[in-house]
């Protein structure tokens, strides 16, 4: 059973279109993330939500809109899509909010590889 | 400076062989420590956090160097199955800071 899954694994989009990868863990943790990393395998944190209201937003375009419908659901839509957003999208949950102490971990889907061309 | 920093490597050791990776980072009041492993086109997964006083699990010992500001992983008796990249993880002011990695590459 996939603890933290994540769709689409694969999406290759024209520039302007407008895209979105779903994310949902079955954990029942109360935090969750989204995190890019590029080309030079820098792994960067974009969002989290921690029981669905938004607690971390990094310098991240407008373009890029979390949504969490529930705790166990966080979902990325990003508008009018730049080939500068090429990259891979991973979202990853942890039990207690940016509480890494004691063991406690984040966990990481298996990554949404976005390709603008 | 990065905030974390790593040797990008790659690392390439023969089977057997004993490795090291430093990590180094920027902010004193970073409260905790871990290392990831990233295998190719996968997710990152926690390979041990590490603690103050050094930690080891099986072949993996991780050290922490507050005052130096540094974090090492040991790796002894390397299988092919080490192959991948070790990431460095530093948590402060409540967010998780990942560094770029350091490729290991096991050969026969």
């Amino acid at each position: 059973d996939t603890a933290v899954s994540q769709t689409p694994k694969y999406l290759v989009t024209q520039m302007g279109n407008d895209k979105s990868i779903k994310c949902e863990q079955n954990l029942g943790h109360d935090t969750m993330y989204w995190y890019k990393q590029d080309s030079k395998k820098f792994l960067k944190i974009m969002f989290s939500y921690n029981n669905k209201e938004l607690i971390i937003n990094e310098t991240v375009p407008n373009r890029f809109s979390p949504k969490s419908p529930d705790k166990a659901h966080l979902n990325l839509h990003i508008n009018s899509l730049e080939l500068g957003d090429s990259a891979v999208y991973f979202c990853a949950s942890s039990q207690v909010s940016l509480d890494f102490s004691s063991g406690n971990t984040i966990y990481f889907g298996e990554g949404s590889w976005l390709t603008v061309v | 400076r990065k905030e974390v920093e790593q040797d990008p490597g790659p690392f390439n050791v023969p089977e057997g062989a004993t490795v090291a990776f430093n990590c180094t980072y920027s902010n004193s009041a970073s409260q905790s420590f871990f290392w990831y492993r990233q295998d190719c086109r996968k997710e990152p997964k926690l390979l041990m956090s590490v603690y103050s006083s050094g930690n080891e699990d099986g072949r993996f010992t991780a050290q922490l160097n507050r005052a130096s500001q540094y974090i090492s992983l040991l790796i002894r008796d390397s299988k092919l199955s080490d192959s991948a990249t070790y990431l460095c993880v530093v948590k402060a002011a409540s967010k998780l800071t990942f560094g770029t990695g350091t490729r290991l590459q096991v050969t026969l």
